[in-house]
C-alpha cells in the first residue's frame, strides 16, 4: 500500500501554541519522512525530514515525532507565530525516489 | 542559487488544445521530476528524470502527457489534447543526485481546462 494518511484537514491554534499534525503511513518499505510547507502561490519547501532509524529530530521550532511500529510519524511547531499559517504536507518515501504525499492540513496561527 | 522555475504560472485552455509546461531545475540537480495536485487532493507523482533519461514515469495518467528533458537541464510537459480532468497545480521538483531525496520544489503551474 503506498497511501499515507494525515489528520487533521485544518488546524487554527493561537499564537504561542504548539500545532500537531499526524500522519500514518502503510508501506513499510518507506525509509524517509520528509514534512513540506506550503505557502499559498508557492511551491512546497522541504521543513524537515526524518528516517525511521531516530525517533525524533528537532530543527529550530520543528519536530518529527516517529513510530515505527505504529507506522506514524508526527511534526510539532512549538511556539507557534502567525508566520507558520501555511499548508503542511507530509510525505515518505523509499528508494525509489518518488514522494507519496498526504493530503495537507492548512493550519492557522491566530495572534 | 536561484531555485527551480515554471513558466507559466497560469494556463487557461480549452478541451482539446495543448499545453506545454517548462521547469528549469535548479542548476546542477540531476533529478527532476513532475508532480500534479488536482483540487482538494494528494499531490501525486508524475514521473521522475535522471539527467536527460526517465527513470519511472510510472505516475503518468495516460498517452496524452509527454515529458522530455532536453540534454539533461530543463523539462518539458506537454498535454495534448487536454481534458476537464487534466485542471490542477502542476509541480516541479530537481534534488542533486548525491541527496536524491531532498527534492526543491518549484512554484508550480496552475493549469484550468475549460
Amino acid at each position: 500500500q503506498q497511501q499515507v494518511k494525515k489528520s487533521p484537514q485544518s488546524l487554527i491554534v493561537q499564537k504561542g501554541g504548539i500545532p500537531i499534525i499526524n500522519c500514518a503511513y502503510e508501506n513499510t518499505a518507506f525509509d524517509y519522512f520528509p514534512w513540506y510547507q506550503q505557502f499559498p502561490g508557492k511551491g512546497p519547501a522541504l521543513l524537515i525530514a526524518i528516517r525511521p532509524d531516530v525517533s525524533e529530530k528537532k530543527e529550530g521550532r520543528f519536530t518529527i515525532s516517529f513510530n515505527k511500529s505504529a507506522k506514524q510519524f508526527s511534526l510539532h511547531i512549538m511556539d507557534s507565530q502567525p508566520g507558520d499559517s501555511a499548508t503542511y504536507f507530509c510525505a515518505a518515501s523509499w528508494s525509489s525516489y518518488q514522494l507519496t504525499f498526504g493530503k495537507g492540513t492548512k493550519l492557522s496561527v491566530i495572534p | 542559487e536561484a531555485g527551480v522555475t515554471q513558466f507559466p504560472s497560469h494556463s487557461v485552455i480549452e478541451k482539446g488544445q495543448t499545453v506545454t509546461l517548462r521547469c528549469d531545475p535548479i542548476s546542477g540537480h540531476d533529478n527532476l521530476y513532475w508532480y500534479r495536485r488536482v483540487m482538494g487532493k494528494e499531490i501525486k507523482f508524475l514521473l521522475h528524470f535522471v539527467k536527460e533519461s526517465k527513470q519511472d514515469e510510472s505516475g503518468m495518467p495516460n498517452n496524452r502527457f509527454l515529458a522530455e528533458r532536453t540534454g539533461g537541464t530543463y523539462s518539458t510537459l506537454k498535454v495534448q489534447p487536454a481534458e476537464l480532468e487534466d485542471s490542477g497545480v502542476y509541480f516541479c521538483a530537481s534534488s542533486p543526485l548525491a541527496r536524491h531525496y531532498e527534492q526543491y520544489f518549484g512554484p508550480g503551474t496552475r493549469l484550468t481546462v475549460t
